[in-house]
C-alpha cells in the first residue's frame, strides 16, 4: 500500500527565512498530493495541492513542487512569519478519496 | 468549499462504555471518511463512510469497534465502542465535496479521553 514519509519533523527558522518540507511517497499511480495546516488544537486546513499532470503550482508565499519520476514533493514557504508557525501534513491520494499522511513537520517561525 | 461541524467536541468517557459522534456537512458530498489522530501523531483513516451501504475499514479497524452510519449525503456517525484507554484521541471526519473532485475538507474533531 501506499507509503508516505516527511521531512524534516521539526523545523526551526527565523522570521522572513524560506522554510522547505519534503515528502516521498510508494504508489506511484498517487496522483494528488495536498498540504495541510494543523494549529494547535485545530482542524488540518488544506493550504495547497498539486496534481501529478503539473510540476509546480503557487499561491503567493507558498508553493508545492512535484517530481514524479523520483516521487517525491515539496511544500516551500518564503518570507515566513510567525503565523506560519503550525504543524504541516503532506498527504498522498490512495484512490478511493482515501488520503495517507505524512508524519508531520512542526514549523516555528522565530521573530 | 465544504463546512464540516462535528458534536461533541470533546467527551471524558468510562472505560466500557461507548460513544456516538456526528458529522455534518454543509451541503450534499460524495464522500465522508473517519479519520484518528493520537495526540502529536499525523491522521491515521479508519475508514470510508459510504452512503446507503456498509463501511470500508481500513487495515486495524473493524466494524464491531467502530461501527459507522451514513444514512444520507450530508451526515455520518463513529461509535466508538467497548472503550479502553488507548481510544483516546482526537476523532475527526472529512469530506470530498464532489464527483471528480480531489479536495478533502475537516471536521473540527472529537476529543475523546477514556478514563
Amino acid at each position: 500500500g501506499e507509503n508516505v514519509e516527511q521531512h524534516p519533523s521539526t523545523l526551526s527558522v527565523q522570521e522572513g527565512d524560506s522554510a522547505v518540507i519534503k515528502c516521498t511517497y510508494s504508489d506511484s499511480a498517487s496522483n494528488y498530493f495536498p498540504w495541510y495546516k494543523q494549529e494547535l488544537g485545530k482542524r488540518p486546513q488544506l493550504i495547497i495541492d498539486i496534481r501529478s499532470n503539473v510540476g509546480e503550482k503557487k499561491d503567493q508565499r507558498i508553493a508545492v513542487t512535484l517530481n514524479k519520476t523520483a516521487k517525491h514533493f515539496s511544500l516551500h514557504i518564503t518570507e515566513t512569519q510567525p503565523e506560519d508557525s503550525a504543524v504541516y501534513f503532506c498527504a498522498a491520494w490512495r484512490g478511493g478519496g482515501k488520503l495517507i499522511f505524512g508524519q508531520g513537520t512542526e514549523l516555528s517561525v522565530k521573530p | 468549499s465544504a463546512v464540516i461541524s462535528q458534536k461533541p467536541s470533546r467527551d471524558i468517557c468510562q472505560r466500557g462504555t461507548s460513544l456516538t459522534i456526528q458529522c455534518q456537512v454543509d451541503s450534499q458530498v460524495t464522500m465522508m471518511f473517519w479519520y484518528r489522530q493520537q495526540p502529536g501523531q499525523s491522521l491515521t483513516l479508519i475508514a470510508t463512510a459510504n452512503q446507503g451501504s456498509e463501511a470500508t475499514y481500513e487495515s486495524g479497524f473493524v466494524i464491531d469497534k467502530f461501527p459507522i452510519s451514513r444514512p444520507n449525503l450530508t451526515f455520518s456517525t463513529l461509535t466508538v465502542s467497548n472503550m479502553s484507554p488507548e481510544d483516546s484521541s482526537i476523532y475527526l471526519c472529512s469530506a470530498t465535496s464532489g464527483t471528480g473532485a480531489y479536495e478533502q475538507y475537516f471536521g473540527p474533531g472529537t476529543r475523546l479521553t477514556v478514563t
